[in-house]
């Protein structure tokens, strides 16, 4: 089925490690993006890619780095993890500045920092 | 800042038509009003979107004030796989990403 592919979706960290969150998408859309979830909160932006070559910050940045490897590929990367960043990671994609269009966005990835 | 505002909850009976509110008092004239929804350990999903003229998709309808200040996403005939947290949210259709609020846990009784 054509989405938003994430991997891994569960994974446990130490704190302190690093790791890289993979994200793909497979509609040919423009513009992709980063948000974290956590419980019982709605979802806030970390990173977006407006177009490829192209990436800006977004609500909640510190702690995170991306990297738009390609039209298809947003991974997002915690250099040090940190307990604070226990949360539901979630990618989407959209097409760029068409208000139509909707967001898709895949199942997610369960983080959790010890 | 969300830039909208909804009820925390709501329940419904199975089978009866369900009406979800949301206040936009401050919207601008070009902002669209997209309304997702999360099921219970699942990403966000599309419902619906609209701008001024009321619109009708098989999942949902949605009825825009006229005045934009509000807008209301119904669901004709809800089902127990219904249940979820549903966002209103407006955008101005730039790519810089969707604000999400706490949005509205609809609970469903059968």
């Amino acid at each position: 089925n054509a989405g938003v592919t994430q991997t891994p979706k569960f994974q446990v960290l130490k704190t302190g490690q690093s790791m890289t969150l993979q994200c793909a998408q497979d509609m040919n859309h423009n513009s992709m993006y980063w948000y974290r979830q956590d419980p019982g909160m709605g979802l806030r932006l970390i990173y977006y890619s407006a177009s490829e070559g192209t990436t800006d910050k977004g609500e909640v940045p510190n702690g995170y780095n991306v990297s738009r490897l390609n039209k298809r590929e947003f991974s997002l990367r915690l250099e040090s993890a940190a307990p604070s960043q226990t949360s539901v990671y979630f990618c989407a994609s959209s097409e760029f500045s068409f208000p139509d269009y909707g967001y898709t966005f895949g199942s997610g990835t369960r983080l959790t920092v010890v | 800042d969300a830039k909208t505002t909804q009820p925390n909850s709501m329940e419904s009976n199975e089978e009866e038509p369900v009406h979800l509110p949301c206040n936009h008092s401050t919207i601008s004239g070009t902002d669209y009003i997209h309304w997702y929804r999360q099921l219970p350990s699942q990403g966000p999903e599309y419902v619906i979107h609209g701008l001024t003229s009321n619109v009708n998709n098989r999942m949902a309808s949605l009825a825009i004030a006229e005045d934009r200040k509000s807008s209301t996403l119904i669901l004709h005939r809800a089902t127990l796989r219904d249940a979820a947290v549903y966002y209103c949210i407006r955008t101005g259709g730039g790519a810089d990403g969707l604000t999400f609020g706490k949005g509205t846990h609809l609970i469903i009784q059968p």
